[in-house]
């Protein structure tokens, strides 16, 4: 079964600074999604940024990149600019391609950011 | 494009009452998910519609759970009798092969939050 992991339950950081988050994943497939999501408290579930196992080019999507480790099954997220906005629970999610795939999701990491 | 809808947004209940949420996905949208987000976890899926049918609930309490998903649009998430371990966010999110930006990405709704006393 797919497991994802992230080891950092909290993370702080400096208005304007960045910041990255971690996760790991646990497959023997070769083909799958990767998704960082951003649930604030209101509690809505944002797609952040999103990666297709195939592509070896790093996603990014404005102050957001990641850090893809194909091999070593890790998948960081790294926060440019921090912005007070910015401050929320972070999920790594892992999803197989097939038509069926299921999701698995760490159980997140709470971004503080401060001013 | 309107969102992935749900209600109630709150619920209160006594244990061994019903319950029963409703989801309405993204138009278009052929699969449809259900997940149970206990606090300070992440989310757990329940189930996964592919049209009207069941792709996966391996993970659905079936004694006391129930989905459907009749007509391949909306989708109503019963529990009955509920326990006080049924506290949670229930998280609805849809997703489509189709869309061009975010292939088979899932959307989110903004959960249903059940106490259950």
């Amino acid at each position: 079964a797919q497991t994802v992991t992230q080891s950092q339950p909290e993370m702080s950081v400096q208005e304007a600074e960045t910041v990255t988050l971690s996760c790991t994943y646990d497959t023997s497939e070769s083909d799958y999604y990767l998704f960082w999501y951003k649930q604030p408290p209101s509690r809505q579930m944002i797609l952040v940024i999103r990666q297709e196992a195939y592509k070896q080019q790093n996603a990014t999507e404005n102050r957001f990149s990641v850090n893809f480790q194909k091999a070593a099954k890790s998948f960081s997220l790294k926060i440019s600019d921090s912005q007070l906005g910015d401050a929320a629970m972070y999920f790594c999610a892992y999803r197989r391609s097939t038509n069926a795939g299921k999701s698995t999701f760490g159980d997140g990491t709470t971004l503080t950011v401060k001013p | 494009e309107a969102g992935v809808a749900q209600s109630p947004r709150y619920k209160i209940i006594e244990k061994r009452q019903s319950v029963a949420f409703w989801c309405n996905p993204i138009s278009g949208h052929a699969t449809l998910y259900w997940y149970q987000q206990i606090l300070g976890q992440g989310p757990k899926l329940l189930i996964q519609f592919q049209n009207n049918g069941v792709v996966d609930d391996s993970q659905l309490p079936k004694d006391r759970f129930s989905a459907e998903r009749l007509k391949g649009v909306d989708s109503t998430l019963k529990i009955q009798p509920a326990k006080l371990e049924d506290s949670a966010v229930y998280l609805c999110a849809s997703s489509s092969i189709l869309d061009r930006v975010n292939k088979d990405t899932q959307y989110f709704g903004p959960g249903t939050r059940l106490t259950v006393l």
